[in-house]
């Protein structure tokens, strides 16, 4: 069964460097979109994408992060200038269709800012 | 926006015992309600979800129960197992809205052999 990946599994960074999370949707899938869940609380929505835009973004998506899908298969999470609260699981997912589809996630970078 | 809420945040039940999770939403536009469960240090995994057309839909031992009206939907796990032990989100997706789907704050289950 086809399944969202996402690299890497953990990233260490420096405070104010700019970090970049890559994620391959299944191949059939339309809509991409980018979750955080900070250790110990829930997941929060950050971003949808469609048809190479933003369709919608969490007031929690600021100027920081930007989001790309570069070529046909990888969906990439940008942040400029990383912030110790930015340490997090992020977890990329995907769905076939526009409309309440089902929604599959990817394993997950843990983000760690020193 | 959409705002979820989820209740209890702890759950500790006898292996055998059923289990219910209970969520409520406030954009009556929602209409597809997910079910995740998450295991320690891993990715969310749906294990079952419902839209607005259905009031209850059922998968062996897992139920969802949604009520439109009173805008909440439950999660109903009968004869739990020890391997049932996670942590569950239930979720709103709100209509014509790309998908923006907000998350409860989870429930922690804990299934005692």
């Amino acid at each position: 069964e086809p399944e969202v990946t996402q690299t890497p599994s953990h990233q260490v960074t420096q405070m104010g460097q700019e970090v970049i999370l890559r994620c391959v949707p299944i191949s059939n899938h339309l809509y991409f979109y980018w979750y955080r869940q900070i250790l110990g609380q829930k997941v929060e929505f950050l971003v949808s994408f469609y048809n190479n835009e933003i369709s919608e973004k969490s007031e929690i998506f600021d100027d920081q992060f930007s989001v790309e899908r570069p070529d046909g298969s990888n969906f990439t999470l940008k942040i400029r200038s990383t912030k110790l609260e930015d340490s997090a699981m992020y977890f990329c997912a995907s769905s076939r269709q526009r409309s309440t589809d089902t929604q599959y996630f990817g394993p997950g970078t843990r983000l760690t800012v020193l | 926006g959409e705002n979820v809420e989820q209740h209890p945040s702890t759950l500790s039940v006898q292996e055998g015992d059923s289990a219910v999770i209970k969520c409520t939403y406030s954009d009556s536009a929602s209409n597809y309600f997910p079910w995740y469960k998450q295991e320690l240090g891993k990715r969310p995994q749906l294990i079952i979800d419902i839209r607005s057309n259905v009031g209850e839909k059922k998968d062996q031992r897992i139920a969802v129960t949604l009520n439109k009206t009173a805008k909440h939907f439950s999660l109903h796990i009968t004869e739990t197992q020890p391997e049932d032990s996670a942590v569950y989100f239930c979720a709103a997706s709100i209509r014509n809205n790309n998908n923006d789907m907000r998350f409860g704050a989870g429930t922690r289950l804990t299934v005692k052999p």
